[in-house]
């Protein structure tokens, strides 16, 4: 399909890993983006992977690429109340254009 | 580095007046920007794309009439609606890019209520 879809909700409790999926569209897009928005805010990017790479880890963010399957994840360790957020994955398509994904929305129970 | 800041934070107008949004680029100079809406608990959808000096690109489906952007400089880029009703009211953010990055940095939204 046409869509980059995610998961709508994820919950998880304080400490444990998260892990958020995504699957893309375009097998050519070079990038492929994790953002995350706080209610009422903008989007703050968190990471992002080259395509030619098939993982990516910065501190607690680890970030995986599944070129065949164009499936990208973002696991987050050790969670914290602070996560809470929506989550958005992005690829990108044609000229530094910019398709989001769905969204998810992750509540960490303390 | 790479800040970009919106203003204003929100808005509230009558319908059948207009709205100017400025998105600033404040320690790098974009080439690009980009103007997206979100509604309540959805994605962002992708409105237009500006490049400094030329004409916005917009998205199938977008009025270029209502939406009117100007990218007059490398650091600024403005969103007019105009004739504001209603069903304009949304969650307006811009992003920008700057020469040969591949990567958009955001600014923080304005929420827009047209009554």
């Amino acid at each position: 399909g046409e869509d980059v879809e995610q998961s709508l909700f994820l919950s998880v409790r304080e400490g444990d890993s998260s892990v958020i999926n995504c699957t893309y569209t375009d097998s050519s897009s070079t990038y492929l983006y994790w953002y995350k928005q706080e209610p009422g805010a903008g989007l703050q990017l968190l990471t992002y992977i080259f395509s030619n790479m098939d993982m990516k880890q910065d501190q607690r963010l680890t970030v995986l690429l599944n070129k065949k399957d164009k499936h990208l994840s973002l696991r987050i360790a050790d969670t914290q109340t602070g996560d809470s957020a929506i989550y958005f994955c992005a690829e990108t398509r044609g000229t530094y254009k910019y398709i989001f994904g769905t969204g998810t929305r992750l509540k960490v129970l303390a | 580095g790479a800040v970009v800041s919106q203003h204003p934070s929100w808005v509230i107008c009558k319908s059948g007046t207009s709205v100017k949004i400025e998105c600033r680029s404040l320690d790098f100079q974009a080439t690009t920007m980009f103007w997206y809406r979100q509604f309540p608990k959805q994605s962002l959808m992708l409105m237009a794309t500006s490049n400094e000096g030329s004409k916005a690109t917009y998205e199938q489906g977008v009025e270029k009439d209502k939406f009117l952007i100007n990218h007059a400089s490398l650091t600024l880029s403005t969103l007019t609606v105009t004739s504001a009703h209603p069903e304009d009211s949304s969650f307006y953010i811009c992003s920008a890019r700057g020469t040969l990055q591949e990567t958009q940095y955001f600014g923080p939204g304005t929420r827009l209520l047209v009554l």
